[in-house]
This record gives C-alpha cells, sequence and structure tokens, in this order.
C-alpha cells in the first residue's frame, strides 16, 4: 500500500489534455515538494517534474504540474501515442521522517 | 550528461547477500550537491528507495530496511555499492541506482532522482 494515492489508470486520446491525480497528506505533499517520473516498460523511470511543477531542460512544455493543498497533479496537453507509459509521484514525509512514492497511474492513449 | 550502470549477479539464493555495484561515468561521484542512491521496483509495483550515500562517506537508509543494507563508495572507482544481507524472495526486484538531488530543511525537505541507471533484475531463489 502506497503512502501516495494515485488512481491505476487513466486514459485519454491524441491531441486531448489529460490529468494525473497524486493524493497525500499535511505530512507529504501538503509540506513538501513533490517530483513525477515516466516510466516505460522495461526502462528505467525519467525525471518529468522536479520540485511541483519545474521541468527539467528537455522535457516538453506539454507537461505540467501543480499542487494544491494534500495532492498534486500532473496534466498532459496535446497527447500523444508516445506519452503511453506508468506516471510515478513522489514526496518527502515528514511524518516518516523518508521518501515516499505513489504506486503509479498507467496512462493508455487509445 | 551523467550515465550509471548497474552490475552484480542476476541470482541470489536466500538467507545469502545481494551485492551490487553502480559505476558513474560522464560525471563524478564527488559531485558536491548529489547524493547516490539505490531504489527498487518490485515486479509490477511502485517504486521503494532504499538508502542513498554522499561522496563523503554520509549515508542515509530507508528505516525498513536499514538492518539489512550496507551503501558504500568509492571515489577512486568512480562507483557506489549497496550490500543487501538475509534475503529472501519478498527482495526480488529490479534494483536501479540514481543521483538525487536532496535538500533538506527546516521548513520542507525536496528530493528527486535526475538520472537513473538501466536497472538490473535480482531474483532470490535457490
Amino acid at each position: 500500500q502506497s503512502v501516495l494515492t494515485q488512481p491505476p489508470s487513466a486514459s485519454g486520446t491524441p491531441g486531448q489534455s489529460v490529468t494525473v491525480s497524486c493524493y497525500g497528506g499535511g505530512s507529504n505533499i501538503g509540506t513538501n515538494p513533490v517530483s513525477w517520473y515516466q516510466q516505460f516498460p522495461g526502462t528505467a523511470p525519467k525525471l518529468l517534474i522536479l520540485t511541483d511543477n519545474q521541468r527539467p531542460s528537455g522535457v516538453p512544455d506539454r507537461f505540467s504540474g501543480s499542487k494544491s493543498g494534500t495532492s498534486a497533479s500532473l496534466a498532459i496537453s496535446g497527447l500523444q501515442s508516445e506519452d503511453e507509459a506508468d506516471y510515478f509521484c513522489a514526496a518527502w514525509d515528514d511524518s516518516l521522517n523518508g521518501r515516499v512514492f505513489g504506486g503509479g497511474t498507467k496512462l493508455t492513449v487509445l | 550528461q551523467v550515465q550509471l550502470q548497474e552490475s552484480g549477479p542476476g541470482q541470489v539464493k536466500p538467507s545469502e547477500t545481494l551485492s551490487l555495484t553502480c559505476t558513474v561515468s560522464s560525471g563524478a561521484v564527488r559531485t558536491g550537491g548529489y547524493y547516490w542512491s539505490w531504489i527498487r521496483q518490485h515486479p509490477g509495483k511502485g517504486l521503494e528507495w532504499i538508502a542513498n550515500i554522499y561522496y563523503s562517506g554520509t549515508t542515509f537508509y530507508n528505516p525498513s530496511l536499514k538492518s539489512r543494507v550496507t551503501i558504500s563508495v568509492d571515489t577512486s572507482k568512480n562507483q557506489f555499492s549497496l550490500n543487501l544481507s538475509s534475503v529472501t524472495a519478498a527482495d526480488t526486484a529490479v534494483y536501479y541506482c540514481a543521483r538525487e538531488r536532496y535538500t533538506p530543511k527546516a521548513l520542507t525537505t525536496n528530493f528527486f532522482f535526475d538520472s537513473w541507471g538501466q536497472g538490473i533484475l535480482v531474483t532470490v531463489s535457490s
């Protein structure tokens, strides 16, 4: 059972916008920055968003992160077939004094 | 762009010690501001952070694994390593090494993994 809760799946059609949510609590998302990772089957995760809403260089601006209260969101606009992947959120948890992750959301591009 | 590569046995017997090494290239483990982490992913599951180390030797461990984990760094070889003792089938996972930016602060603590190795599947089986 992951500390951060993500819906197991999400879907959209090419060109659409889709949002992946990550739900936590006051000791993690409510207090500390969130990062997001993209993972294709059989490959390592890739950093997509750091510190709530900052994109590393090379990440398209179609990907954006936001946070409100104890939940965070990853928005993908102009959905493309190559966006089909698993997406994970992560944050520090003050109560657990450690790193916590979401269980991941599998995004399907229909 | 820093690159990381895991190496080690793909199979370990129950009760034995899992030993992995991560070799860093196109960058140095002595780079200030970065920690070097081990993370694992059970088949079809989410991510679990195991431990990290700074080039100076400062270490942090996941409390749930701390009693069985040792992480070390060899700056002369630009490598860092993981030992996980007394393994069971529950330790079967893909193990990743990663570069971590970790900034603990009084009010907020931030971390993220900006470079990853390709991962190595370790199966615990007799």
